[in-house]
């Protein structure tokens, strides 16, 4: 079963927008990720956000935690067509001892150019 | 440094027999995962392995295991296939817990 929920599921926009979408999950993480996957294949390494941070960025994006909320989201700002790809949410829940991420059903994203 | 890489990269196979993945992780990562991606369940956790341990398991019948090797290389074999087991497989390979994971291109099984 997945913790997450993602929200959009689907987003289309264009070329230069920026783009935000938004993960819930259900229990306690030390750590929040978030993934890219461009079509069926493997998942890319975005960002990671811990449990005792509010805000973070890298390039173009941006990603809040509101652990209060038990929610996140990312901002992809300037979005270009190579953004076009889905994106995943996963936490690293407290509980768990090693490395067991539980995904979120993905947004998929369609940038036109 | 290389990436983590998986083989095969596509795979057909029938039902009841069985196959085995394999996952290369990152150089100097002990901790590899594998995860089942399928367009109705989602990305789900199958299981970890730390130092030829595993050390988390997730809710997949027994036919599904793993193992990891002492130069961390990791194999995951599903027997008796089912119609379902049709999916993306991905392997991904950690330097530390809680860190970030890299996931390889995965392995494309389907099941006829």
């Amino acid at each position: 079963s997945q913790q997450g929920e993602e929200d959009p599921q689907a987003l289309s926009i264009q070329e230069g927008e920026n783009a935000t979408m938004n993960c819930s999950y259900k229990t306690s993480i030390n750590n929040l990720q978030w993934y890219r996957q461009n079509s069926g294949r493997g998942l890319v390494h975005l960002i990671l956000i811990r449990s005792n941070e509010r805000e973070k960025h890298s390039g173009r994006l941006r990603v809040t935690l509101d652990t209060s909320k038990k929610s996140s989201s990312l901002l992809i700002t300037a979005s270009r067509a190579a953004d076009t790809a889905s994106y995943f949410c996963a936490t690293d829940p407290i509980k768990a001892a090693g490395n067991k991420l539980t995904f979120g059903g993905g947004t998929r994203v369609l940038v036109k150019p | 440094k290389a990436g983590v890489t998986q083989t095969p990269r596509y795979l057909i196979k029938t039902r009841g027999q069985q196959v085995t993945l394999s996952c290369s992780p990152i150089s100097g990562h002990r901790s590899v995962s594998w995860y089942q991606q399928t367009p109705g369940q989602g990305l789900q956790f199958l299981f970890e392995y730390f130092s030829e341990t595993q050390r988390n398991k997730g809710n997949f019948p027994g036919r599904f295991s793993g193992r990891q090797f002492s130069n961390s290389r990791s194999e995951m074999n599903v027997s008796t296939l089912e119609l379902g087991d049709s999916a993306l497989y991905l392997c991904a390979s950690s330097l530390v817990t809680g860190d970030e994971q890299y996931f390889g291109p995965g392995t494309r099984l389907t099941v006829t």
